[in-house]
């Protein structure tokens, strides 16, 4: 069963780098095609799209975030990282990695599989 | 870029009813990339449909999923306890492509 598990400091000052890590288990990274995604949610407030990384490296951020993302991924540990530089207090969030299977196209028709293994989600705040 | 808008903002409802959650899509979008999240307190959110219609495995049947274009619809359609949530519709697309959420119709307790 494939499991997801963030990890990362809980406070970050204002203007420095929130770093997280999601941890996969139950799965290599490299069996099947899949985006790992990271997502975002303030207290309160809906889903926000942060970006994803494919297994080859390959990035897709949210544009409104791309000049201060570097998403990577380590292989060897079965791991995937989201840095996110300069934050301010509107970055504070819960912050969840999901799998992404990438969508299939079968006589012109998309299915796209949803994000169906989150991780439980790491409370981040910005604050001095 | 794609911007969602669900309906209503929040849905008082009895177990046993039918619910319909209703969400809008600023530009028709392919219905391929539609998909449908609950989510309790405290919990990431759950996919329930994706593809616009279709149910992951464990999801029950109540659910059901439709819509194309710029228009879809969540319905389930006899409420447990264990529905009330809110709920948040996703659509990738757009330009330049992204993901996409709607800002959540809460189902509330009647």
């Amino acid at each position: 069963q494939v499991h997801l598990q963030e990890s990362g400091p809980g406070l970050v000052k204002p203007s420095q780098t929130l770093s997280l890590t999601c941890t996969v288990s139950g799965v290599s990274m490299r069996s099947g095609d899949y985006y790992w995604t990271w997502i975002r949610q303030p207290q309160g407030k809906g889903l926000e799209w942060i970006g994803y990384i494919s297994y080859s490296g390959a990035t897709h951020y949210n544009t409104s975030l791309v000049s201060r993302l570097l998403m990577t991924i380590d292989k060897s540990r079965n791991q995937f990282s989201l840095k996110l530089h300069s934050v301010t207090a509107a970055d504070t969030a819960v912050y969840y990695c999901a799998r992404d299977p990438a969508p299939m196209t079968i006589a012109g028709v998309v299915t796209a599989y949803g994000w169906g293994v989150w991780g439980q989600g790491t409370t981040v705040t910005v604050s001095s | 870029e794609i911007v969602l808008t669900q309906s209503p903002g929040t849905l008082s409802l009895s177990p046993g009813e039918k619910a319909t959650l209703s969400c809008r899509s600023s530009q028709g979008v392919n219905s391929g990339y539609t998909a449908w999240y609950q989510q309790k307190p405290g919990q990431a959110p759950r996919l329930v449909i994706y593809s616009a219609s279709s149910r992951p495995p464990g999801i029950p049947a109540r659910f059901t999923g439709s819509g194309a274009g710029t228009d879809f619809t969540l319905t389930i359609s006899r409420l447990e306890p264990e529905d009330f949530a809110v709920y948040y519709c996703q659509h990738y697309g757009g330009s330049p492509p992204g993901y996409a959420f709607g800002q959540g119709t809460k189902l509330d307790i009647k």
